[in-house]
């Protein structure tokens, strides 16, 4: 059965990077049929797909919206089986429960079935 | 970047009666719009895709519906743990997904 856990510090400080990793059990991040997501919820933002990361023929891909494509980085790990979220530069606009998501293989892999619990990330001096 | 605009915020019901939620896509998207839906200290689940489609373990009590760029939520006959906020979502084959805003159903 599949489990996705975020884990991350709760508090960053305005322009530092915020890092964090989606523990992944029950499927390998390499696995070819799926993909790999973060998003994230706010009260002023909603939520908001943050990109994506996937394994295709030994390589990794990833996808962002231009909302944040000039400060994030999202990457896999199969050694570890996470894969991980860096946004750098972060405002208090980035304050946000992050989740880490699942898309396929059961459905169209652009939907998000399986999410983790989701943390909270507070930017703030 | 496709934008939803759902309607109305809220929706007061009681138990037992009919929900109809509403998703505007501000241009064409096919059948490209799913359903999530949230309670409170909880990540979303999804309900609908592809505009009708029940998502695995979803009851048949939710159905989806398009015409056009719009798109519809209807949930016959409200059970309790029905209340929630109701989320769409553009899911395209070619990224950026966008969501909707959201719907909030609540009791009466």
């Amino acid at each position: 059965q599949l489990q996705l856990q975020e884990s991350g510090p709760g508090l960053v400080k305005p322009s530092q990077t915020l890092s964090l990793t989606c523990a992944v059990s029950g499927d390998s991040v390499s696995s070819d049929n799926v993909v790999w997501n973060w998003i994230r919820q706010s009260p002023s933002r909603g939520l908001e797909w943050l990109g994506r990361t996937y394994y295709r023929s030994n390589k990794w891909y990833s996808d962002y919206p231009l909302s944040v494509k000039s400060r994030i980085t999202i990457t896999g790990d199969t050694a570890t089986n996470h894969f991980s979220l860096h946004l750098n530069s972060v405002t208090p606009e980035d304050t946000a429960v992050y989740y880490c998501s699942r898309g396929g293989p059961g459905t169209p892999v652009s939907l998000f079935e399986f999410w983790g619990q989701g943390i909270l990330v507070t930017v703030s001096s | 970047e496709i934008l939803l605009t759902q309607s109305p915020g809220t929706l007061s019901l009681s138990p037992g009666e009919r929900a109809t939620l509403s998703c505007r896509a501000s241009e064409s998207v096919s059948t490209f719009v799913a359903w999530y839906q949230q309670k409170p200290g909880q990540a979303p689940r999804l309900v609908i895709y592809d505009a009708s489609r029940r998502a695995a373990g979803i009851p048949g009590r939710f159905s989806g519906f398009r015409s056009g760029t719009d798109f519809t939520l209807t949930i016959s006959g409200l059970e309790p743990e029905d209340f929630a906020v109701y989320f769409c979502q553009y899911h395209g084959s070619v990224p950026p997904w966008t969501f909707g805003q959201g719907t909030k159903v609540e009791v009466k």
